[in-house]
């Protein structure tokens, strides 16, 4: 069985430029996480999608960052404009609901110049 | 608020021996749930071991194991005949039932010594 799918696995964009990141979860799970990871620390969790619908979205910065979970499977979680704080790895996980295991990607390392 | 504070920013450990990662959370939640998690640096979390906050008997998972010690809000995990492929970092992780929603610790950077 395939696992989470992320893509890029890495992006370098300029300050202001707009990027995004694709996820593919677990066929059958219905929850999908986004989370930010800071270079040696613990994930952040972003947002939590049950199904099609963003159930928490309180560590969203929303001027800049979006999602998107169309049908209820694939994720793009995007930022616009990037600034050089956002340099991170974006991780993706997905669960059956959310009283269950959550896996991981493998994330996407962004880098901002 | 929830927190999860691994105070071991690195640790090693000789192969074949045993090693004790240490984590302690705070909460006022009585219903809750603790994992670690393994992070090797090709950056897949994987989860290693879970606990039910409900439950007295401490989680086993072949060579990992933890203590936990609720009262205290403790949650260590033993890697018992340490081997090459343990060397990662591992994350303390809090999730108030219900929500789904993990709370991380800083990590703790593991090396394994041949």
């Amino acid at each position: 069985e395939a696992g989470v799918v992320q893509s890029p696995r890495y992006k370098i964009i300029e300050k202001k430029q707009p990027v995004a990141f694709w996820c593919n979860p677990i066929s059958g799970h219905n929850t999908l996480y986004w989370y930010l990871q800071n270079l040696g620390q613990g994930p952040e969790l972003l947002i939590r999608y049950e199904n099609e619908e963003a159930v928490d979205d309180s560590q969203l910065p929303k001027d800049r960052f979006s999602a998107e979970r169309l049908k209820g499977v694939d994720s793009t979680l995007k930022i616009q404009p990037a600034e050089l704080g956002d340099s991170a790895v974006y991780l993706c996980a997905s669960s059956l609901d959310h009283n269950n295991e959550q896996f991981f990607g493998p994330g996407t390392r962004l880098t901002v110049l | 608020a929830q927190t999860v504070t691994q105070s071991q920013p690195e640790m090693s450990v000789q192969e074949a021996e045993t090693v004790t990662l240490s984590c302690t959370y705070d909460t006022s939640e009585s219903d809750y749930y603790l994992f670690w998690y393994k992070q090797p640096p090709s950056r897949q979390m994987i989860l290693v071991i879970r606990q039910e906050a409900y439950k007295q008997q401490n989680a086993t998972e072949n060579r990992f194991s933890v203590n936990f010690q609720k009262a205290a809000k403790s949650f260590s995990l033993k890697i018992s005949d340490s081997q090459l492929g343990d060397a990662a970092m591992y994350f303390c992780a809090y999730s108030y039932s219900n929500t789904g929603k993990l709370i991380f610790g800083q990590g703790t950077t593991l090396q394994v010594k041949p």
